[in-house]
């Protein structure tokens, strides 16, 4: 059984440029987050997805960053014109439908902006 | 959420026990700890999770106190690769955002 996946592992933009970072959640998981963590800190909550719905992003910045978890395929996390703070590791966690299941994170994709 | 507080760093010898505490004086009583780790460049990885009861798998043990301020999580034997930064994050169980603190890094010693 496969764990969560996450692609690129790494990825070089440059400003101003756009960067999308994928994610497919464990087999039979159908609730999605995406957490940042910065050089050096601690990770933070961005945003929860489950199928074709935001359901939680009060961790997500106000502009240039959207998610979404369509119904087939893998959430995706967007960020256009990436600035130099952009630069981090994103990790992406699931968990199953039922409620009160542990968070199972990806490997992350660490994101470079030159 | 209630905020934890853990030690900075600590460091145990290679085959030893590695306990690592956890304060949660604020904790409600519908939420549970949680203890993850992450090693250097990974991704966080899940451990163990208990409300008041202690919890053993195999991967390591926790304990709580009976006022449930404080746990600690313990490693029976540790090894190298148990090195990594560890997270205590109290949250409703299913919670839909884990709050990570600094956490303590441990460093196993051969």
């Amino acid at each position: 059984n496969a764990g969560v996946m996450q692609n690129p592992r790494h990825l070089v933009r440059r400003r101003g440029q756009e960067a999308r970072l994928r994610c497919s959640p464990m087999k039979g998981h159908s609730h999605v987050y995406w957490y940042r963590q910065l050089p050096e800190e601690g990770l933070k909550f961005m945003v929860y997805l489950q199928k074709e719905n935001i359901i939680d992003e009060s961790g997500m910045p106000k502009e240039r960053f959207s998610a979404e978890f369509p119904k087939e395929g893998p959430s995706i996390l967007r960020i256009q014109q990436v600035v130099r703070g952009d630069s981090a590791a994103y990790f992406c966690a699931s968990s199953p439908e039922r409620r009160g299941e542990t968070q199972y994170f990806g490997p992350g994709t660490r994101l470079l902006v030159l | 959420d209630a905020k934890t507080t853990q030690p900075p760093s600590m460091d145990c010898a290679e085959g030893r026990a590695a306990n690592l505490p956890c304060n949660h004086s604020t904790i409600s009583g519908n939420e549970y700890v949680y203890w993850y780790r992450q090693i250097h460049s990974q991704g966080p990885q899940y451990i163990i999770h208990g409300l008041k009861n202690n919890e053993t798998n195999e991967m390591a043990s926790l304990i709580i106190t009976e006022d449930r301020k404080s746990s600690t999580l313990i490693l029976p034997h540790a090894t190298l690769r148990d090195t990594a930064v560890y997270y205590c994050i109290v949250a409703r169980q299913g919670a839909q955002k884990l709050v990570f603190g600094q956490g303590t890094r441990l460093t196993i010693n051969p």
